[in-house]
């Protein structure tokens, strides 16, 4: 079983600020973990993922997570936040074993970035 | 390079209508297809996953159904529209077999139903 738990449904950030949007997993195999970004009335695009291999990984536009398994954490940080920012933003877990290929989705984190 | 499509982009339908949404994905084969619907303010509700030609598993019972005539082409259809049947339809695609499972999502249509 997997379960995701995004801890903030909205974040608000003044724009050159950081950003932080806190997500917490449950897996019963090793997990590959992703975030998503969704701008409004758009399709999810693929920010960064974890498989297993650094822990620290980057992704597009200046995002970064980090992998901690003993917090069972994988939070999303951005040292400055920009306008383009605004969005949902989706942390989801996969099993990267066990023959599953269901992912499991948090429920969302609405960024707002004030000017 | 692969991509995904999804048609129309907007529809507005009135209760009791038929659906039918049209996903597509090139550049790649045999793809695991998935249907999501995102309601307004809230996350994404998965509703249909193929594995193969004719192999769909349902999420969530409802008055919606998925066919996958071709390897490529994820259709979600409906023979009567309810109000709650509103909402963003997202189709995904991931590799087969793949250890990530990384799926990659078409641009979405928004259902409106009347």
């Amino acid at each position: 079983a997997q379960s995701v738990t995004q801890l903030d449904s909205h974040v608000s950030v003044s724009e050159g600020t950081p950003v932080l949007l806190r997500c917490n997993y449950s897996s019963s195999y090793s997990p590959s973990l992703f975030w998503y970004v969704q701008h409004p009335n758009k399709g999810l695009q693929l920010l960064l993922k974890y498989t297993s291999a650094a822990t620290l990984v980057k992704g597009i536009n200046g995002f970064e997570a980090e992998f901690k398994k003993s917090e069972t954490s994988f939070h999303l940080t951005k040292p400055s936040a920009h306008m383009s920012d605004a969005a949902e933003y989706f942390c989801v877990v996969t099993p990267s074993s066990g023959g599953s290929y269901i992912p499991t989705f948090g429920r969302g984190t609405s960024l707002i970035v004030h000017p | 390079s692969q991509t995904i499509h999804q048609w129309p982009a907007t529809l507005v339908q009135p209760v009791g209508s038929p659906l039918s949404l049209e996903c597509t994905v090139e550049g790649t084969s045999n793809p695991n297809l998935y249907w999501y619907r995102q309601a307004a303010g809230r996350g994404l509700q998965l509703l249909f996953y193929s594995v193969g030609i004719g192999q769909i598993s349902s999420e969530v019972p409802q008055n919606l159904s998925a066919s996958r005539p071709q390897d490529r082409q994820f259709i979600l259809s409906s023979k009567k529209l309810l109000l709650s049947d509103s909402g963003f339809y997202l189709c995904a695609w991931s590799q087969p077999r793949s250890s990530y499972n990384e799926q990659f999502f078409g641009p979405g249509t928004r259902l409106t139903v009347l």
